[in-house]
């Protein structure tokens, strides 16, 4: 079993639906749960992170970690063709290295 | 914010010979510095960490003779693909932090690199 899982997608959604993007993990140490964006060829660049469990939002984004299932979640509101990219799931404990899921696809249309 | 450089962007060379990747952090000073890996639709491979002044940290399964990884100066680090084949053709990422007490989201990624051997 993969210490994260992430479906792969590709996920297409018309312009101005509400996004869910899911990762399941094995690890019980994980504390730090981030989710990035990678556009195609480019790096990822940091979008949101949390500490330990609950929600935070920030603007169209709201992220959810659940350790009590070991499932985390970034919601995307009103999403935009700008949106497009592909959202990484990452956590790590406290003093292990990063792991990564592989990698939603999403696609918003016009 | 904290912003990482990586040259090449894309490169092609041919199978046999040596290609090396740069990554600079271009407005801080990196302590450690990490080199992924990523296939398509794959997520990224931890390949090394590694820290200015010290030789690397290899992860399992990652050859080091074949990626030699250099860190001379907290600002600059190489990795060296030796005798590339095309099974080595990828997307190189590094990514750096400041310090070794740096939080998990404080790990700032490179744009990456597209390798292809022919």
């Amino acid at each position: 079993q993969k210490e994260v899982e992430q479906d792969p997608g590709p996920l297409s959604v018309p312009e101005g639906a509400i996004v869910s993007l899911n990762c399941t993990y094995s690890n019980s140490a994980f504390q730090y749960f981030m989710w990035y964006r990678q556009y195609s060829r480019k790096g990822p660049e940091l979008l949101m992170y949390t500490y330990s469990s609950g929600n935070k939002e920030d603007g169209r984004f709201t992220a959810q970690v659940d350790k009590s299932s070991k499932y985390i979640s970034l919601f995307i509101r009103d999403s935009q063709p700008s949106d497009s990219a592909t959202y990484l799931c990452a956590m790590r404990a406290n003093n292990n290295d990063m792991r990564f899921g592989a990698g939603t696809r999403l696609t918003v249309k016009p | 914010g904290a912003v990482v450089s990586q040259h090449p962007s894309w490169v092609i060379c041919k199978s046999g010979t040596s290609v090396k990747i740069e990554c600079r952090s271009l407005d801080f000073q990196a302590t450690t510095m990490f080199w992924y890996r990523q296939f398509p639709k794959k997520s990224l491979m931890l390949m090394a960490t590694s820290n200015e002044g010290s030789k690397a940290t290899y992860e399992q399964g990652v050859e080091k003779d074949k990626f030699l990884i250099n860190h001379a100066s907290l600002t600059l680090s190489t990795l060296t693909v030796t005798s590339a084949h095309p099974e080595d053709s990828s997307f190189y990422i590094c990514s750096a932090v400041l310090s070794t007490t740096s939080l998990p989201y404080e790990q700032y990624f490179g744009p990456g690199t597209r390798l292809t051997v022919t």
